[in-house]
């Protein structure tokens, strides 16, 4: 079936370090792909999602580009803040439900 | 953004009592709710999907008769874990769906512990 693996955390860094947080995926055709953030106490947000090929989705500073050919979705933030400090959940979709990776816990220190 | 709601958003009970769990859309209609079990350091895991009006869909390996899902409004649906003993107990999510967009929003969570 449709799986999502990426990276385990925790990832510490300082803060304004560049940052990647790996996730591949395995799926029949061509699922959207994801990335949720889910800060201390709070439900998961959506942070930004591709929809086909060679898609890059960005927000916040935040970018992730649809790799087909290496099956890949990784995040990347060019300068990390403390602020960010947050779990990151790689997902993709298909017949509209989500299937998630466990989860990369990120801590960003000053 | 859209705002979704659990209660309680942790709960202590004794093994045998059953526990229900609230999920509400608080400023949009959800025509679908989804259920979501996340276990330590795994991922979330789809339960079951919720439409308003219908019987939920249950996923493959999740009993049905344990875990009563109701969806009356399109504001609130709710799960029941029947019958709980501690192998139940595990962080329970869920994310209602915006209709058109497509795109889900998520509550905070509910943390069950079951002794």
């Amino acid at each position: 079936g449709d799986s999502v693996t990426q990276m385990e955390g925790p990832v510490t860094l300082s803060e304004e370090a560049f940052l990647t947080i790996n996730c591949t995926y395995t799926a029949t055709g061509y699922p959207s792909l994801f990335w949720y953030v889910q800060y201390p106490g709070e439900g998961l947000q959506l942070l930004l999602k591709a929809t086909k090929a060679d898609d890059k989705g960005s927000n916040k500073g935040f970018e992730a580009t649809y790799r087909k050919e290496t099956t890949s979705f990784h995040l990347e933030k060019g300068s990390v803040q403390v602020s960010d400090s947050a779990v990151y959940f790689c997902a993709l979709e298909y017949g509209n439900k989500l299937v998630f990776g466990a989860g990369t816990i990120l801590r960003v220190k000053s | 953004g859209a705002v979704v709601s659990q209660h309680p958003s942790r709960v202590i009970c004794k093994s045998g009592t059953s526990v229900k769990i609230e999920c509400r859309s608080l400023d949009f209609q959800a025509t679908t709710m989804f259920w979501y079990r996340q276990f330590p350091k795994q991922s979330l895991m789809l339960m079951a999907t919720s439409n308003e009006g219908s019987k939920a869909t249950y996923e493959q390996g999740v009993e049905k008769d344990k875990f009563l899902i109701n969806h009356a409004s399109l504001t609130l649906s709710t799960l029941t874990v029947t019958s709980a003993h501690p192998e139940d107990s595990s962080f329970y999510i869920c994310s209602a769906g915006v209709p058109v967009s497509e795109t889900q929003y998520f509550g905070p969570g509910t943390r069950l512990l079951v002794l």
